[in-house]
């Protein structure tokens, strides 16, 4: 039982290169998404599905874009990379409302340089 | 959203019981309380919720006044593997969730 799948773990890129995190969760839950997490700052909600084809924005989503074309799959991009976007990226996914039983991924690592 | 305080950091020793209050004096009548815990290098997981009074499970206890204007976490005769950021969250009905900084308990041997 894989959970919530998270690929790649690390990355480097060039500023203003484009790049696509995937997350994938074998739950069957309806709700996804993604969070960055910088030192000192907790977890920010960048994007968030509540179904398969839906997308909202979140507290941080500027320079990000998200796609939940399949259930099971939340695909985050950047399209331009920025080094404000350096960061650790965490997706989750959850079978309803409410803060109990949200599922973590073990997290991306991308540096923008 | 309810907005909640909690320490920035607490030390500890291996064996002892590890206490962690978090202020949310907004909650509202539907919000629950909810725990989670970030081990480094990996995502939060949930360790425990409750809504009044006392709740136990085989990680952590609950304790909750009547108020319900703070809580506490209670983490029993703490190990070294306990050393992580505790997230203390006060929601209801809502999958936006917000983490703050939490707390970040170390154990020592």
């Amino acid at each position: 039982n894989a959970g919530v799948t998270q690929t790649p773990k690390f990355r480097v890129l060039k500023t203003g290169q484009s790049m696509t995190l995937l997350c994938a969760q074998d739950m069957n839950h309806e709700y996804m998404y993604w969070y960055r997490q910088d030192p000192g700052m907790g977890l920010r909600l960048i994007h968030y599905s509540v179904g398969e084809g839906t997308t909202a924005k979140g507290e941080v989503p500027d320079g990000y874009n998200v796609s939940r074309l399949k259930k099971q799959n939340f695909l985050l991009g950047l399209e331009s990379a920025a080094p404000s976007q350096t960061s650790v990226y965490f997706c989750a996914s959850s079978y309803s409302q409410g803060a109990f039983g949200y599922t973590f991924g073990s997290g991306t690592r991308l540096t923008v340089v | 959203l309810a907005k909640t305080t909690q320490p920035i950091s607490m030390d500890s020793y291996e064996g002892q019981e590890v206490n962690i209050t978090c202020s949310h004096n907004n909650i509202a009548t539907n919000d629950y309380i909810t725990w989670y815990q970030q081990f480094p290098s990996q995502g939060p997981r949930f360790i425990i919720q409750g809504y009044k009074t006392k709740v136990t499970n085989e990680v952590a206890s609950l304790f909750i006044p009547a108020d319900r204007k703070s809580s506490t976490l209670s983490l029993p005769r703490v190990s070294l593997s306990d050393t992580a950021v505790y997230y203390c969250l006060v929601e209801a009905n809502d999958y936006k969730l917000s983490f703050g900084a939490g707390t970040t308990v170390t154990v020592r041997a």
